[in-house]
């Protein structure tokens, strides 16, 4: 199985500043038939299924604010929020969907300074 | 829009089947393109990837080895939904489960059912 590994576990900022989460994967989720990288990127607030932010490690869903990109290839990626506002307190999660069984990371908790 | 509605029992006894049915709207189960995946999510094992079911042509399903000898998932194209069975749970299978679309074109999980809890518990 493919182990993601996500840092920090958990990170405080202060609203307008930038959050940055890394996600590293045990193998290259490369998909050369592709040309992307098979990862996600999801949001988790208290009592609500994930919500999916980013897909090919850097498509963002429809209707989610561009203030979050992702970024990376290969083994190591990065979920950006450039300017945290108070809605975005909450979990994310790296999933990458190269090989089944298709892994998640252990998630990291964004709070308010 | 799609949407996914789950419906099954919350508390479920040790050994016994934990049986959960996804319903879709605004979508097909026999969908060319889109996978039909469960998921549960615990404190202790985090979010884990239980199985998928697709169709192309023909049904085919995948499953995690962790559960693969006791699950079962299942398409059902009169009632546009899928369900999954875990045979001989055990308080480890105490979860929150999860349904969820595999998007088109890629297996990124892009709409989700609202969640179950489920309590294995005599």
């Amino acid at each position: 199985d493919i182990v993601m590994t996500q840092s920090p576990d958990s990170l405080a900022v202060s609203l307008g500043e930038r959050a940055t989460i890394n996600c590293k994967s045990s193998q290259s989720v490369f998909r050369s038939s592709v040309s992307k990288n098979s990862l996600a990127w999801y949001q988790q607030k208290p009592g609500q299924p994930p919500k999916l932010l980013i897909y090919w490690a850097s498509t963002r869903e429809s209707g989610v604010p561009d203030r979050f990109s992702g970024s990376g290839s290969g083994t190591d990626f990065t979920l950006t929020i450039s300017s945290l506002q108070a809605e975005d307190v909450a979990f994310y999660y790296c999933q990458q969907y190269y090989s089944a069984p298709w892994t998640f990371g252990q998630g990291t908790r964004v709070e308010d300074k | 829009q799609v949407q996914l509605q789950q419906s099954g029992p919350g508390l479920v006894k040790p050994s016994q089947t934990l049986s959960l049915t996804c319903a879709i709207s605004g979508d097909s189960v026999s969908s060319n393109s889109a996978t039909w995946n469960w998921i549960r999510q615990s404190p202790s094992r985090g979010l884990e990837w239980l199985g998928r079911t697709y169709y192309r042509s023909k049904w085919s399903n995948t499953s995690a080895i962790s559960v693969k000898s006791r699950m079962t998932i299942n398409a059902d194209t009169s009632k546009n939904h899928f369900s999954l069975q875990l045979n001989a749970v055990t308080p480890e299978d105490t979860a929150v489960y999860f349904c969820a679309r595999g998007k088109p074109g890629g297996d990124a999980f892009d709409i989700w059912g609202q969640g179950t809890v489920v309590t294995v518990s005599s």
